[in-house]
Order: C-alpha cells, then structure tokens, then sequence
C-alpha cells in the first residue's frame, strides 16, 4: 500500500517557469490538501479538495491552481514561479470529515527552489 | 490568520528524560492535534484530542486538550533517541475549517 505518493522529490525553477507536482493517493480518500512549509514555519494550506471535481482555497492560494479530475489525484500547478514560492510542499489525503478530525495521512514532500 | 504559539522552539535532552511541550492560541478550537516530522518525511499523526480536559496516551506519549480550549499539551516519556523529529500542534476551531499549524518544537535527544 504506497498512501500518498508526490513527484518529483526535488526541483529547481527559473523565476518564471511553471511546473506541475504530483500526488496520487491510493486510499480511496475524498479529501486531499496541499500545503507549503517554510523553513522553521508549520503547515500552510494552500488548497484542497472535498471529492473529485471540487477544490476550494485555503490560507495562502495565490500562486497556485489545482485540478481534481479523479479521486486519486491532486496536481498543484505553479504558473509564473517566484522566489516567495520557494518552499516544501506536502501533499495529504484523509478518508472524511475533512481535515483534522480524520486522520490526514502526508506524502513524503517536494522540495522546490525557485531562482 | 490565526496562530498557535508553540514553545519550546527546540530542545536538547538526555536519553530517558522526559519531555514537556506546549501550544496556545488566543481563540478556541475544538480538535488539537500532535504531529511528529522527521527528515525528509511528511507530518505523521501522533495523537488527536476531541474533548476538552481530554487527556490521551499514545505509548510514552500523552496529550492534554486544555481545558479553556486555548492550549494543548504533550508530553514524552522516558525519551529515546528515535524520538528525535520536529513535533507540530494543530487545531482546528470546527469540522470543516482547515487545520492550523504551530511552528514546531524540534526535539534532539542526546545518547
């Protein structure tokens, strides 16, 4: 059972380009978020989703579009990068309810630099 | 948008001591939750307080869910040094708001 998965690991982008992560969940969970990590800072949501076909902003989506076309699957998509968006990313599902109250289960992150 | 203070920010303990963390916040919540994070790895839920005055174990892990609601509280026992990670509170005020995440605490356990 591989739980959340997200591609790639690590990236570097010029101020500018855009770029696609990945993550798929296997768990047939309805829930799924994106959040960013900053050094020495907690979790921030940029946006998630409540089942496929349906997303919503959270605390800090400016930046970012997201897509839920499947249940598996929740690409976060960065169209002009920006240094601020400098950052690791971490991709998470949970099985209902939504958010905290069921468990969320984390993907292993992406790295990603923007110069 | 709404903060949670974590404190400490980091520690350096002994082998076999025990360890105490917290985390406050000026409004209620009505989940807390404790997360552990080790290198390279995503937040792993540790434990998860419903109820006011709560008080949850996980192993040589224990939780309290404040009883004002403002703050939370975890403590580890008898430390080892796989205890070693960053650990993150997280509230959330009702079932559909979205978590907030304090800073963290990381935790160094000496040998």
């Amino acid at each position: 059972n591989a739980g959340v998965t997200q591609t790639p690991k690590f990236r570097i982008l010029k101020i500018g380009q855009s770029m696609t992560l990945q993550c798929t969940q296997d768990m047939n969970h309805n829930y799924m978020y994106w959040y960013r990590q900053d050094p020495g800072m907690g979790l921030k949501l940029i946006y998630y989703s409540v089942g496929a076909g349906i997303t919503d902003k959270g605390e800090v989506p400016n930046g970012y579009n997201v897509s839920r076309s499947t249940t598996e699957d929740f690409p976060l998509r960065l169209e002009l990068a920006a240094p601020s968006q400098t950052s690791v990313y971490f991709c998470a599902s949970s099985r209902d309810r939504g958010f905290g109250t069921d468990t969320q289960y984390f993907g292993p992150g992406t790295r990603l630099t923007v110069l | 948008g709404q903060q949670l203070n974590q404190s400490p920010q980091s520690m350096f303990i002994q082998e076999g001591e025990d360890v105490s963390m917290n985390c406050t916040s000026s409004s209620i919540f009505n989940t807390w939750l404790w997360y552990k994070q080790e290198p390279g790895e995503g937040p792993v839920l540790l434990i998860a307080l419903y109820k006011a005055g709560e008080l949850t174990s996980n192993g040589r892990l224990t939780a309290q869910f404040g009883i004002t609601r403002k703050d939370s509280f975890l403590n580890i026992s008898a430390s080892i040094p796989s205890d070693v990670g960053i650990y993150f509170c997280a509230g959330q005020r009702s079932g559909n708001t979205p978590l907030v995440f304090g800073k963290g605490t990381r935790l160094s356990v000496i040998a």
